[in-house]
């Protein structure tokens, strides 16, 4: 059973073209839901930490908003620098459960 | 601050063989946890450690272990190599109920 479901597996954009990825989770419990970053060979980075629906953080041209059943990751404008693959994580006051990720290309 | 350091980098070992890999977390997280990353399975959960015990464990088999030393750093062992162990494996630590930091991983290629 899937906990955490990201939409879509890939996408290509070109630079400047505004889009949206999604996680959709199945938790019975949501202590937060994560959003990282990941580049090729290396450790996701962290980017955001949403706890409660309703709730959005930003950060460049990235912005994060959570429902009851889902996450949004908003990309603005985005430029080639914002091709990586995007996580989306949820801890259910148990456990870490990560979604498959969400291969972003943007084309200059 | 430092962050999560893992070594080695990279690693080259021969079915059969063991390997154990290491991760110093942040200082004053005490809660490390061990992924294993390849492209077809994503990340998937092998154990997270919490002031020396073991918290969580995911499924996979008794070939893999962990461990966590009072100052925090953590050893991940895997016994009798398989090709499907070659991966690339995180380590990541927290503080309280925040989001994981990781490190750079330990790309290991099994022969």
């Amino acid at each position: 059973e899937d906990q955490v479901t990201q939409s879509p597996e890939a996408l290509r954009l070109q630079e400047g073209e505004s889009s949206s990825l999604n996680c959709s989770y199945t938790v019975s419990g949501l202590r937060g839901l994560f959003w990282y970053r990941q580049d090729p060979g290396k450790g996701p980075e962290f980017l955001f930490t949403l706890y409660s629906a309703g709730e959005e953080k930003e950060k460049e041209r990235l912005k994060a908003t959570l429902t009851k059943k889902e996450s949004f990751l908003h990309i603005t404008a985005p430029k080639p620098e914002d091709s990586a693959t995007y996580l989306c994580a949820v801890d259910d006051f148990n456990k870490f459960y990560f979604g498959s990720g969400t291969k972003l290309n943007v084309k200059p | 601050k430092a962050g999560v350091t893992q070594t080695p980098r990279y690693l080259i070992k021969t079915r059969g063989q063991q390997v154990t890999l290491s991760c110093s977390p942040i200082s004053g997280h005490r809660s490390v946890s061990w992924y294993q990353q390849t492209p077809g399975q994503g990340l998937q959960f092998l154990f997270e450690y919490f002031s020396e015990t073991q918290r969580n464990k995911g499924n996979f088999p008794g070939r893999f272990s962990g461990r966590q030393f009072s100052n925090s750093r953590s050893e991940m062992n895997v016994s009798t190599l398989e090709l499907g162990d070659s991966a690339l494996y995180l380590c990541a630590s927290r503080v309280n109920d925040y989001g994981y930091t990781f490190g750079s991983g330990t790309r290991l290629t099994v022969v």
